[in-house]
């Protein structure tokens, strides 16, 4: 049973572009959403942690939503660039504390 | 201040040999997480610990699979009679504060597996 799903799986755009990346839950027993950057190769990079009774979060260039009960949540990117290319994940935690992953955007930024 | 370490970074086994991967997590971090990560897919939940207590063991596959951390620090994932099927990335991650809401977790480089 598939609980987080990412749309879109792959995404291109020019360098420059601002970007938004969707992810959303069927379970709205959620006490917190974290956004990951996977680089190949290497481990999950912690992005962005939003509380239950936050709606939003940002850090730099990104900026990360919560609407609870719609069951989803959205990482915005500013002003692209090729570093930014890499497979973003979401992730819901419950009350057992363990992360439900989505399957990942996979990003590309073209220079 | 160093992350979350996990050894080794690569491991090739046969079939039916036993393979114990290690996990150090970040100094003082009371909650440690065992993932496994199929290509193309997200992590999915194995088991985790606060301090040396396992928690939650629900997505252990099966009896081959277990997990300790004697003294609440290092933890080591043992998977006994190894099967192809068992050939993932093992990611470890760990948090400081054990059944809270603010539970941000960090993860290790991880462990890629192959069972020949």
């Amino acid at each position: 049973k598939q609980e987080v799903t990412q749309i879109p799986a792959a995404l291109s755009v020019p360098e420059g572009e601002n970007l938004v990346l969707n992810c959303s839950f069927t379970d709205s027993a959620i006490y917190n959403l974290q956004w990951f950057r996977q680089d190949p190769g290497k481990g999950l990079t912690s992005l962005l942690l939003i509380q239950s009774s936050q709606r939003e979060q940002t850090s730099g260039r990104l900026n990360a939503s919560l609407d609870k009960s719609s069951g989803r949540s959205t990482l915005y990117i500013a002003a692209s660039q090729p570093g930014d290319s890499a497979t973003y994940l979401c992730a819901k935690g419950g009350a057992t504390n363990k992360l439900i992953f989505g399957t990942g955007t996979l990003l590309a930024v073209q220079p | 201040g160093a992350g979350v370490s996990q050894s080794p970074r690569y491991k090739v086994t046969k079939r039916g040999q036993d393979v114990a991967l290690r996990c150090d997590p970040i100094s003082g971090h009371v909650s440690l997480y065992w993932y496994r990560q199929a290509l193309g897919q997200g992590p999915e939940f194995l088991t985790y610990f606060n301090y040396e207590a396992q928690q939650d063991k629900s997505g252990l596959p099966n009896d081959r699979f277990s997990a300790e951390r004697p003294e609440g620090s290092i933890s080591t994932l043992t998977i006994q009679r190894t099967e192809q099927r068992d050939s993932a990335m093992y990611r470890c991650a760990s948090s400081d504060i054990a059944g809270s809401s603010y539970n941000e977790q960090f993860f290790g480089p991880g462990t890629r597996l192959t069972v020949l």
